[in-house]
């Protein structure tokens, strides 16, 4: 089955300016998870959506948003870029945000890499 | 402040022999581990995970081990190959929680030399 589509790949953004990321979860998975990745700061969470309805929110400004749709698609916004967002943005998707067993862990797409100049 | 912890930023290591990766968390409310493994412009992928009721989980080539006491986790990958050069992060989770979160460790680069 294919597994978690973000688009897109590579972006590149003036500072000001704001993005929407986008992800495709695995079909039948309900949960999204959003990271950050940056050298310094590794992967952070940012935050998680299930059944169109953020669950959890890590610690990031209120300029990073995101919402889901009804067929579990997730959108990821930054609004008013700054030079310290470019980063790699991953998505996981699990089927209901719970690890239940082995075999309900999250799965990751290839990420979007923005570069903020 | 950081609650998952691979101090050891890189690893080398020979082919064919023991690869042994370190993490060590501070949240002991944590009760569910995961390494995932990644490669340059791809995302993690999903190596193994184990449960804080275990102590050691074993699939192929790779065992994880877990030590509650210490809040200590290792990642033994026997024998180590050079596809196995990649970024290794280590990651916790509750696994009764209703919202699902992973706290990464910020990752040990492992390189295989032929």
């Amino acid at each position: 089955k294919a597994g978690v589509t973000q688009t897109p790949r590579y972006l590149i953004k003036t500072r000001g300016q704001q993005v929407t990321l986008s992800c495709s979860p695995i079909s039948g998975h309900r949960s999204v998870s959003w990271y950050q990745q940056t050298p310094g700061q590794g992967l952070q969470f940012l935050f998680e959506y299930f059944s169109e309805t953020q669950r959890n929110k890590g610690n990031f400004p209120g300029r990073f948003s995101g919402r889901q749709f009804s067929n579990s698609r997730s959108e990821m916004n930054v609004s008013t870029l700054e030079l310290g967002d470019s980063a790699l943005y991953l998505c996981a998707s699990s089927l209901d945000g719970r690890v239940l067993r082995v075999g309900t862990e999250a799965f990751f797409g290839q990420g979007t890499r923005l570069t903020v100049v | 402040d950081q609650q998952v912890k691979q101090n050891s930023p890189s690893l080398s290591v020979q082919e064919g022999r023991i690869s042994i990766l370190n993490c060590d968390y501070t949240n002991s409310m944590f009760d569910y581990f995961l390494w995932y493994k990644k490669y340059p412009a791809e995302g993690p992928t999903f190596l193994i995970s184990i449960s804080s009721i275990k102590d050691k989980n074993e699939d192929g080539r790779f065992t994880v081990f877990l030590n509650k006491s210490a809040k200590h986790l290792s990642l033994h990958i026997v024998p180590s190959q050079p596809g196995d050069s990649a970024v290794y992060f280590c990651a916790a989770s509750l696994l009764r929680g209703s919202n699902y979160k992973l706290t990464f460790g910020k990752g040990t680069l492992l390189t295989v030399n032929p």
